[in-house]
């Protein structure tokens, strides 16, 4: 996978494949991150979350990495499926809890049966 | 089902009218929302942040005159974008607060389509 830079990342995968998708954050205030998936003209979608004082994280067939010394944050997915195509985005928490979010540039992940 | 609801799902305007579009909290009551906008192939973009009973947040750069946000109830607020022009052509997206558990859901957005 690719981190997030200035364009919108894409990442192919074969169904059955796992998939990892990055995410650079910005601000070593943040404490607590979701990733969310949007699929074409719908509303973001909840994952899964961390809060900074966890480093992993796993539900059903995600887990979400968080390393705060790098300021990097990671989706895992298992045995990618077809219905996993959208795009994916992070988004980070500046402190508080407001849930002020910003979102990061998101990466698109196709899936191909 | 959805728990945040937005209304209009889809508006097409003429140049220059204002349009309305509403957030409403269907299963419970929300101190605050948050208003995004999202262009093709970008990111969600904070608009500004509203707080029931009193006056919404503006993100820098945000134009507050243009765009009017009201959250006069603990369940509905909205956004109303003045004088559209075809550049506010855009997927407006709201977020909902849970004023007693802190849960964040999404609605299912709102396309803007100014001619």
């Amino acid at each position: 996978g690719e981190s997030v830079g200035l364009h919108l990342p894409t990442l192919s995968v074969q169904e059955g494949d796992n998939s990892i998708i990055n995410c650079a954050y910005s601000n070593s205030a943040s404490d607590y991150f979701i990733w969310y998936k949007q699929e074409s003209g719908k509303g973001p979608q909840f994952i899964i979350d961390i809060r900074s004082n966890m480093d992993k994280r796993q539900g059903q067939r995600v887990t979400v990495l968080l390393n705060k010394t790098v300021k990097h944050l990671s989706l895992q997915i298992a045995a990618t499926q077809p219905g996993d195509s959208a795009v994916y985005f992070c988004a980070e928490n500046i402190g508080g809890s407001n849930y002020k979010l910003t979102f990061g540039k998101g990466t698109l992940l196709t899936v191909n049966p | 089902g959805a728990v945040v609801s937005q209304h209009p799902s889809w508006v097409i305007c003429k140049s220059g009218t204002s349009v309305k579009i509403e957030c409403r909290s269907l299963d419970f009551q929300a101190t605050t929302m948050f208003w995004y906008r999202q262009f093709p192939k970008q990111s969600l973009m904070l608009m500004a942040t509203s707080n029931e009973g009193s006056k919404a947040t503006y993100e820098q750069g945000v134009e507050k005159d243009k765009f009017l946000i009201n959250h006069a109830s603990l369940t509905l607020s909205t956004l109303t974008v003045t004088s559209a022009h075809p550049e506010d052509s855009s997927f407006y997206i709201c977020s909902a607060r849970d004023g007693t558990t802190g849960e964040l859901f999404f609605g299912e957005g709102s396309r803007l389509t100014v001619l």
